[in-house]
């Protein structure tokens, strides 16, 4: 139990050009999701929080506009990179939440951008 | 400002050679802490939740234990296979559900 994927798992894009990465929570209803992005040999660094149907909480220096989320249901959340740029380049990763307080996390989404 | 430190860092180990990594942590109000693995390239897999000092868990060779102030993660005979970056990660009464996580310490066991 407790299954969260990611789609794509990977990705390569323009710059200047949008990306939109899914987060599933598959067996259970997701109350809350969250968006992590993670550098090489760092921790995981806290984007945002979303809970179903509510505009999503960023952390201070999250540029809002540029990262869009969306927690349409209970167990679908989406992070869109707008007008992305080669520094935008990492590793971004999800997590869900039944309302309990363990977090279950996905597998990772790999974006590059040239 | 709550916070989360591990150490060592990296630890290699040959394997059947046990040891311990440690979290320690400063928040206001521990409302969880919490022990993740993660291989290279994947997302962070839930191992332990711990709420209370005392309170001890395990998982075949892995065993969590939680003071007020720190927690161990034990690894008794190591194998290859459980080489990976160990987190630790706390979640503050004030905080709401998000995770404080530490740096993680990269653990490579060797035959």
């Amino acid at each position: 139990g407790a299954v969260v994927s990611q789609h794509p798992s990977w990705v390569i894009c323009k710059s200047g050009t949008s990306v939109k990465i899914e987060c599933r929570s598959l067996d259970f209803q997701a109350t809350t999701m969250f968006w992590y992005r993670q550098f090489p040999k760092q921790s995981l660094m806290l984007m945002a929080t979303s809970n179903e149907g509510s505009k999503a909480t960023y952390e201070q220096g999250v540029e809002k506009d540029k990262f869009l989320i969306n927690h349409a249901s209970l167990t679908l959340s989406t992070l869109t990179v707008t007008s992305a740029h080669p520094e935008d380049s990492s590793f971004y990763i999800c997590s869900a939440t039944s309302g309990l307080d363990t977090q279950y996390f996905g597998p990772g989404t790999r974006l590059t951008v040239l | 400002e709550d916070q989360v430190t591990q150490s060592p860092e990296a630890l290699r180990l040959q394997e059947g050679e046990s040891s311990s990594l440690n979290c320690s942590y400063t928040v206001s109000g521990l409302r969880g802490l919490f022990w993740y693995r993660q291989d290279p390239g994947k997302g962070p897999e839930f191992l332990f939740t711990l709420y209370s000092a005392g309170e001890e868990k395990e998982k075949e060779r892995l065993k969590a234990t939680l003071t007020k102030k720190e927690s161990f993660l034990h690894i008794t005979a190591p194998k290859p296979e459980d080489s990976a970056t160990y987190l630790c990660a706390v979640q503050a009464n004030q905080a709401g559900t998000a995770l404080i996580f530490g740096k993680g310490t990269t653990l490579s066991v060797s035959s």
